[in-house]
């Protein structure tokens, strides 16, 4: 399977602390992207960063890309409860738009 | 941005029956669209991919036969999933992307899920 694989599988963390999530994949990549989804609901895109970037911030989200490594993180700084949510990484292969997804995260923040 | 509109959110069906799952491009034409199944709890596994005016493409372990996709036209894709057991019921998300950006960075558009229940 091209399916990436992400870590943790779940994280229950209080509100106001930072989360992290980390994703890897196992081919090249245009880009890779973040998406959060609220139980039984669709996706929510939150972040894309291309292959020749390295970090990409958005408000409380960060996110790096080590191409190297096949590897990507997610950084949620000062976690609100509202947070909690299934977290997917995607990626893009080249010359496509068929979308590859991580495993997910589950991540309780509890208030 | 773009929205893709997916139609039913959710639906009910009896076992041996057929289900037709909707989507819509809503302000661009999609050439191409994916097909994507979510079982509680896991991740998204791509099904199939879409393509206006030909055959679907089909991953591997994905039955042709069971799962119909049909995109007649720029802005139109269904998935029929044909005498639905109540293995197949999943949550079901099909994606589209404008081939305007085709090569480019830019996300694809999903659809807001159908939730199908085969009792």
């Amino acid at each position: 399977s091209q399916q990436g694989e992400e870590d943790p599988q779940a994280l229950s963390i209080q509100e106001g602390e930072n989360a992290t999530m980390n994703c890897s994949y196992k081919t090249s990549i245009n880009n890779l992207q973040w998406y959060r989804q609220n139980s039984g609901r669709g996706l929510v895109h939150l972040i894309l960063i291309r292959s020749n970037e390295r970090e990409k911030h958005s408000g409380r989200l960060r996110v790096t890309l080590d191409t190297s490594k096949k590897s990507s993180s997610l950084l949620i700084t000062a976690s609100r409860a509202a947070d909690t949510a299934s977290y997917f990484c995607a990626t893009v292969g080249r010359g496509t738009y068929k979308y590859i997804f991580g495993t997910g995260t589950r991540l309780k923040v509890l208030a | 941005g773009a929205v893709v509109s997916q139609h039913p959110s959710w639906v009910i069906c009896k076992s041996g029956t057929s289900v037709k799952i909707e989507c819509r491009s809503l302000d661009f034409q999609a050439t191409t669209m994916f097909w994507y199944r979510q079982f509680p709890k896991q991740s998204l596994m791509l099904m199939a991919t879409s393509n206006e005016g030909s055959k679907a493409t089909y991953e591997q372990g994905v039955e042709k036969d069971k799962f119909l996709i049909n995109h007649a036209s720029l802005t139109l894709s269904t998935l029929t999933v044909t005498s639905a057991h109540p293995e197949d019921s999943s949550f079901y998300i099909c994606s589209a992307s404008n081939p305007l950006f085709a090569g480019t960075n830019t996300e694809a558009f999903f659809g807001q899920g159908t939730r199908l229940t085969v009792v």
